[in-house]
């Protein structure tokens, strides 16, 4: 089993819809997660933190599920600009490292 | 967030040749990293480049192959050696944004072709 996995996608959107993906993990020790937003030919950037509460950021909505081992990204009102791919990234205690999930694509249509 | 400057932003190499890649921050930062990301894949993390002391390489990477220099708290050099049609990915710089080294960030990019 993968440390971090992701459903590939594509997530076909259309604008103004809700879409929501998952990642799950596999160590239960892990403390950070993290969701990255890479753009075709572009680094990774950081999309926002994921908190054990729940956070929100605009539109963009993050939940951790710690019994299951999932954390989920929420977008709303999908815009055009939205289309890229999510990268979930979770921290592996040991080493202080953080891995990568492959990564979801989203493909946001008019 | 720290500003990261890599480069070359991208170059087409010939096999069994080896290419520098520079990364420069325009702060002080503790933690240095190197990724590799091939067509299609997620991010793999290469080393972590540690200043005035040896590079630490994760599995399946070594020193001959990815040698790299950490000269003070804002730059660092990655070699890619002997170089061969598999090494065509980007490389990545990034640089932790906290103290806990919990939240990176990432340079632009080096994108390499091997020919």
């Amino acid at each position: 089993r993968k440390e971090v996995e992701q459903d590939p996608g594509p997530f076909n959107v259309p604008e103004g819809a809700t879409v929501a993906f998952n990642c799950t993990y596999s160590n239960s020790a892990s403390q950070s997660f993290f969701w990255y937003r890479q753009d075709c030919r572009k680094e990774p950037k950081l999309l926002m933190s994921v908190y054990s509460s729940g956070n929100e950021d605009g539109r963009f909505t993050a939940q951790l599920n710690r019994a299951s081992q999932y954390i989920s990204l929420l977008i709303r009102d999908s815009k055009l600009s939205d289309s890229a791919t999510y990268l979930c990234v979770v921290n592996n205690p040991a080493g202080n490292k953080l891995t990568f999930g492959g990564g979801t694509r989203v493909l946001v249509k008019p | 967030s720290a500003v990261i400057s890599q480069k070359p932003s991208r170059d087409i190499c010939q096999r069994g040749t080896s290419l520098t890649i520079q990364c420069q921050v325009d702060s002080q930062v503790t933690m240095m990293f190197w990724y590799r990301q091939q067509p299609g894949q997620s991010l793999t993390l290469i080393a972590t480049a540690n200043q005035g002391s040896e590079a630490t390489y994760e599995s399946g990477f070594v020193i001959d192959k990815f040698p790299i220099s950490r000269p003070n708290l804002t730059f660092s050099t990655l070699t890619v050696s002997n170089m061969s049609p598999e090494d065509s990915s980007i490389y990545l710089c990034s640089v932790d944004g906290t103290r806990t080294g919990n939240t990176i960030y990432f340079g632009e990019g080096s994108w390499l072709t091997v020919v």
